[in-house]
């Protein structure tokens, strides 16, 4: 069973409008991070944002939040006012359990900025 | 700051030949990550170090990958000999470790194309 999952290969968004990329996980652990990183088509990952499981209140960087519900082990990175150089693949991270190191990577979401 | 540091940025090799690739880690992480990232496979770990010492090569191909890590501040990746489909982005991250919200930071990666 996939451990992280992207169902959105790709979306089209209009420049200033928000977007919402879905990230959903599968694990039995209760402590774990979970991390969203941004790939331009110029190749090197970009550390965007972080989210802990423990954390009561969802993760925000800039314009960058993360809509982490944790019942539902879904954690969406929201991008507000997009610009059109957030076009990108966006990829959803995890990491298990304090000790373990390994990041488990989705497949990405390849986001195309309309202007 | 200096990122994590990776070269070459590109290497084109004949099937066959060896291939070595370098890696940097930030000043003061004590945890390194080899990934390689296809488009058929996306990001996959291969190895990584945590002090200097491999803790995890269960992502190593075959026996042609071989990591090493001999101080804390440089490591490599063999592939001997190459073939073509080892043919990816092969990614270079480090780490400080212990605590479950510190994140991977990228190399900005080693194009290899083998022929």
């Amino acid at each position: 069973a996939q451990k992280i999952t992207q169902t959105q290969p790709g979306m089209f968004v209009q420049e200033k409008e928000a977007v919402t990329l879905d990230c959903t996980y599968d694990t039995s652990d209760q402590s774990y991070g979970l991390f969203w990183y941004k790939q331009p088509s110029s190749g090197e990952m970009i550390f965007l944002i972080y989210q802990g499981s423990y954390d009561e209140q969802n993760a925000t960087e800039g314009r960058y939040s993360l809509n982490f519900q944790k019942a539902r082990k879904s954690a969406n990175l929201v991008i507000s006012a997009s610009q059109l150089g957030d076009s990108a693949m966006y990829i959803c991270a995890m990491r298990e359990s304090f000790g373990n190191e390994k990041l488990t990577f989705g497949t990405g979401t390849r986001l195309t900025i309309i202007p | 700051d200096a990122g994590v540091i990776q070269s070459p940025r590109h290497e084109v090799t004949e099937m066959g030949q060896e291939v070595t690739l370098r890696c940097k880690p930030i000043s003061g992480h004590n945890s390194l990550f080899w990934y390689r990232q296809t488009m058929m496979r996306g990001l996959e770990l291969l190895i990584y170090f945590n002090n200097n010492v491999p803790i995890d090569d269960s992502g190593m191909p075959e026996d042609r990958f071989s990591a090493k890590m001999p101080n804390a501040s440089f490591s490599t990746l063999k592939i001997q000999p190459s073939e073509p489909r080892d043919s990816a982005v092969y990614f270079c991250a480090s780490s400080d470790q212990g605590r479950i919200q510190e994140t991977q930071y990228f190399g900005p990666g080693t194009r290899l194309l083998v022929l």
